[in-house]
């Protein structure tokens, strides 16, 4: 395990509805990340946190709104979202951004399907 | 535009035979070059990690190069085994953000 865990794994939701999802990092880092991971497509940065502060917001659509409470805890709540938003939805953590040889800690992901 | 392309898109070797996989970046400010394994289901887990001065780093059996000249990196497998059946995901850290930006992986299979 590297330290970071989502849950749920698995969900499935209707597009009415509204669902959270949960990243907690026990490594101490004072970054979070969140990433889409879509079928034959690269990783897409979604939103990134350092200090608990919103840094990025790499023009996601509103039906997404992240939430940082402190630095071990991220969320991503989720509402009126779209079949096209189907996907693996990883957390990452780090100290600092990710530049030199500092480490980005990716969790397991939670693979969300929208009927 | 900073974008990652990596090849093949997908391979399939035997058990205990060696294979490459190949990236291409074109990142600029650049800053280093990752390597990931990413097990179906599971979130990548980083390799190597390589800063532009760097030429050649080994984890066990990965072997990830760097030519910062060309822009081209590889990741050199040796003696393969099943459980290296996974995505492989080429990652260059910069641009005016200096985000992590990635390829789209290389899907390994290894058959016995």
């Amino acid at each position: 395990e590297t330290g970071v865990t989502q849950t749920p794994r698995h969900l499935v939701m209707g597009m009415t509805n509204k669902k959270s999802l949960k990243c907690e990092q026990h490594l101490g880092h004072n970054a979070m990340y969140w990433y889409k991971q879509s079928a034959k497509k690269p990783l897409e940065l979604m939103f990134v946190y350092s200090l608990e502060e919103r840094v990025e917001n790499n023009s996601v659509p509103s039906r997404f709104s992240p939430e940082c409470p402190n630095s071990s805890h991220l969320f991503l709540h989720l509402h009126t979202l779209q079949p096209e938003d189907s996907a693996l939805y990883l957390c990452a953590s780090s100290q600092d951004r990710p530049q030199g040889e500092i480490e980005a800690f990716f969790g397991q992901g939670t693979r969300l399907t929208v009927v | 535009k900073n974008q990652v392309e990596q090849s093949p898109q997908s391979l399939i070797i035997l058990e205990g035979k060696n294979c490459t996989l190949q990236c291409n970046y074109t990142v600029s400010p650049f800053s280093n070059l990752r390597w990931y394994k990413q097990d179906t289901g599971r979130g990548p887990v980083s390799l190597t990690i390589m800063t532009f001065s760097e030429n050649t780093k080994s984890n066990g059996r990965y072997t990830a190069t760097l030519d910062a000249d060309t822009k081209q990196s590889s990741l050199h497998i040796t003696a393969s085994q099943l459980s290296d059946s996974a995505s492989y995901i080429c990652v260059a850290h910069g641009g005016s953000q200096g985000n992590l930006i990635f390829g789209k992986g290389t899907k390994l299979s290894v058959k016995p």
